[in-house]
């Protein structure tokens, strides 16, 4: 397996909701990444986890809250977002070795605040 | 922190005439700069990367240079397709701060058939 899933591929929520985004890989990669991406910007980065342990928080807001379970999975706990949290939410992953540097996003979940 | 500008922020160009994209960033401790694909609704797709012990580096229609002393890297795509035609990102990574990205602010290519 030599992509990044993510799911679901799109969701709405209203801003008083609680829901989860889910990242998974297999290719081995012990670093992953949130970002956000609003419409035509760039991906900006939330969060990096490295060996299962939060290693930056980009000043994010707490009603994003991640959570990596395992070196396979990362997911992205939403609560009481704001209309102007819509965006897509983008997974990436990447290897550990010092060597590997390039970054594999996931297809993104495209996430709309009522 | 890493600040990276990107130019121009729209680019069009007739099939078959070169496209050249360009970056500057501010950090001098960056040591590698990855250059992404992102077609309307899909996610970003590395097409490039340079490292910063590398001046240029060169793949079919696709190349990248890297002037360290400016601080500057350009995309170079040659013989432009229509499938060409997407946003192009490029990005710096800053060798203090793990493996942390910053992205300039993107280019939209558009190819004329």
């Amino acid at each position: 397996d030599t992509e990044v899933t993510q799911t679901p591929k799109h969701l709405v929520m209203g801003m008083t909701n609680k829901k989860s985004l889910k990242c998974e890989q297999h290719m081995g990669h012990r670093a992953m990444y949130w970002y956000k991406q609003k419409a035509k910007k760039p991906p900006e980065l939330m969060f990096v986890y490295s060996y299962e342990k939060l290693s930056i928080n980009e000043s994010v807001p707490s009603r994003f809250s991640p959570e990596c379970p395992n070196s396979s999975l990362l997911n992205l706990h939403l609560h009481a977002l704001q209309p102007e949290d819509s965006a897509l939410y983008l997974c990436a992953s990447s290897h550990p070795l010092a060597g590997e540097l390039e970054q594999f996003f996931g297809p993104g979940t495209r996430l709309t605040v009522l | 922190g890493e600040n990276v500008e990107q130019h121009p922020s729209t680019l069009s160009v007739q099939e078959g005439d070169s496209a050249v994209i360009k970056c500057t960033y501010s950090d001098s401790a960056s040591n590698y700069f990855p250059w992404y694909k992102q077609e309307l609704g899909k996610r970003p797709q590395l097409i490039i990367d340079i490292r910063s012990n590398v001046g240029e580096k060169k793949d079919q229609r696709i190349a990248v240079t890297l002037n360290k002393t400016a601080k500057h890297f350009s995309l170079h795509i040659t013989e432009t397709q229509p499938e060409d035609s997407a946003v192009y990102f490029c990005a710096a990574r800053n060798g203090n701060a793990g493996n942390m990205l910053t992205f300039g602010g993107g280019t939209r290519l558009m190819v004329k058939p």
